[in-house]
C-alpha cells in the first residue's frame, strides 16, 4: 500500500514549468514526503524530500500544501532529459531505517 | 566512488537453479535493501539490512534469502528459481537515518524459462 495517489501520467513541452501532484490524505505528523524519478531502463534516482516547509534543491523544487494532505513536485523547465516516471513516497522512520514503498508512479512525457 | 554496482546485468535461469545476484556499494551506508521490478510497476522491497549482521524481510521475501557480512555486500540469493521471479532487480544502499537518499544500482534482468 503505497499510500500515495498520482495521475498515471503527464505531458509537458520542452522548457515549460511541470507540476506533479501527489494526494497523500492520510499523512501523519511524523511522515516525510520523498520524490524520486526513474529514467527509462535505470534504477531510481532521488530528486527531493521534505517534511512540512517547501524545499528547493538544483533538480527540482516541493510544494507541500499547509494541511500536509498533498503536494507538488515543481520541475521549472522541463528537458527532454527529464521524461521519467516520477514516484511520490509517504517515509515514516520510526526511529529506524525507513524502507521505501513505492506506487506505480506518474509517467512524465516531454515534448520538444 | 563507483557507487552502488551490481553484476550480473542479465542472467537467465530454468526453473528450480538456484543463482547470488552481487551486490556492492562503495559509500560507507549502513543501510542496504533489494527490490523487484515487474513490467509497468513499481518497485516492491524484497529485503533490507541496517548494518553488518542484520537483515529483514520486506513486501515480497519469500523465495529470496540474503545475508549481510561486511558493510559493502548484500548478496540476494534465489533458492530455487520459478517463472515469477522474471524481474528486474534493483539494489539500494543509504546512509542511516532521516533525510538521507537512497543510492540505487543499475539493476539485474532476470528471466526464468
Amino acid at each position: 500500500d503505497a499510500k500515495t495517489t498520482q495521475p498515471n501520467s503527464m505531458e509537458s513541452n520542452e522548457e515549460e514549468p511541470v507540476h506533479l501532484p501527489c494526494n497523500h490524505s492520510t499523512i501523519s505528523g511524523t511522515d516525510y514526503i520523498h520524490w524520486y524519478r526513474q529514467l527509462p531502463s535505470q534504477g531510481p534516482e532521488y530528486v527531493i524530500h521534505g517534511l512540512t516547509s517547501n524545499v528547493n534543491n538544483r533538480m527540482a523544487s516541493l510544494a507541500i500544501a499547509e494541511d500536509r494532505k498533498s503536494s507538488t513536485l515543481i520541475l521549472h523547465r522541463a528537458t527532454l532529459r527529464d521524461a521519467a516516471v516520477y514516484y511520490c513516497i509517504r517515509l515514516n522512520y520510526g526511529g529506524s531505517q525507513g524502507n521505501l514503498i513505492f506506487g506505480k508512479g506518474t509517467k512524465l512525457s516531454v515534448k520538444p | 566512488n563507483a557507487g552502488v554496482t551490481q553484476t550480473p546485468k542479465f542472467q537467465v535461469l530454468k526453473t528450480g537453479q538456484s543463482m547470488t545476484l552481487q551486490c556492492a556499494q562503495d559509500m560507507n551506508h549502513e543501510y542496504m535493501s533489494w527490490y523487484r521490478q515487474d513490467p509497468g510497476m513499481g518497485l516492491r522491497l524484497i529485503h533490507y539490512s541496517v548494518g553488518a549482521g542484520i537483515t529483514d524481510q520486506g513486501e515480497v521475501p519469500n523465495g529470496y534469502n540474503v545475508s549481510r557480512s561486511t558493510t559493502e555486500d548484500f548478496p540476494l540469493r534465489l533458492l530455487s528459481a520459478a517463472p515469477s521471479q522474471t524481474s528486474v532487480y534493483f539494489c539500494a544502499s543509504s546512509y542511516l537515518g532521516q533525510g538521507y537518499e537512497q543510492y540505487f544500482g543499475p539493476g539485474t534482468r532476470l528471466t526464468v524459462t
